[in-house]
């Protein structure tokens, strides 16, 4: 267990839809990163936020958004999902932007069919 | 670019012997990380092992080693006296940006350890 929670585990929606996926880092930790992993793209980054600010972004499409809120939670939106968009989505933290090692979450499995 | 190439999709290995897994990456940056991490059947990403750029000293944690060349941008992991538990995926990942945590990660090896 890495200390790093997500929710839900699994999802499964339709096309069109919208969702929320919720991350809880581990206690202290400063920073928190969305990955998302599928077959077609491999395991990608999309976005990292350190103590509610936005540091870093990857290939993250502009239908999806993520904010980190005042208790370090972040949240990862994905709205307007099309069938690509199925794939196993993690979140990481680190105690801070640049700490050398990512604990990652169980991930949220997200079918959209 | 920043890439990190993994060229071997799959390996097998028999239990209690060695294997090594390959990985190149490409980066302009002079401090940089790399990293090995596991994915088992349970999906949970595990880090092996890190290594510095800048240390020439090969890191090593336990069972896991890494070769490291820096000038052919290459880092390998070798796994010794390989375990079942040792069945899993693996990926390369760098982390180019100092300033950030992102991480590029290579398109992963599948390794199987046969009893």
């Amino acid at each position: 267990d890495s200390g790093v929670t997500q929710t839900p585990k699994h999802l499964i929606t339709a096309t069109g839809q919208r969702v929320t996926l919720r991350c809880s880092p581990r206690s202290g930790d400063l920073s928190v990163y969305w990955y998302q992993q599928s077959l077609d793209q491999g395991l990608q980054f999309l976005i990292q936020y350190y103590n509610g600010e936005e540091r870093a972004k990857g290939n993250i499409l502009e239908r999806f958004s993520a904010q980190q809120f005042p208790d370090l939670h972040s949240e990862l939106n994905l709205s307007s999902l099309e069938l690509g968009d199925s794939a196993l989505y993690f979140c990481a933290s680190s105690v801070t932007a640049t700490y050398n090692e990512q604990f990652f979450g169980p991930g949220t499995r997200l079918t959209v069919l | 670019a920043q890439t990190v190439t993994q060229s071997q999709p799959e390996m097998s290995v028999q239990e209690a012997e060695t294997v090594t897994l390959s990985c190149t990456y490409d980066t302009s940056e002079s401090n940089y990380y790399l990293f090995w991490y596991k994915q088992p059947p349970s999906r949970q990403m595990i880090l092996v092992i890190r290594q510095e750029a800048y240390k020439q000293q090969n890191a090593t944690e336990n069972r896991f080693s890494v070769n490291f060349q820096k000038a052919a941008k290459s880092f390998s992991l070798k796994i010794s006296d390989s375990q079942l538990g040792d069945t899993a995926m693996y990926f390369c990942a760098s982390r180019p940006d100092s300033n950030t945590g992102k991480l590029i990660f290579g398109q992963g090896t599948t390794l199987q350890v046969k009893p």
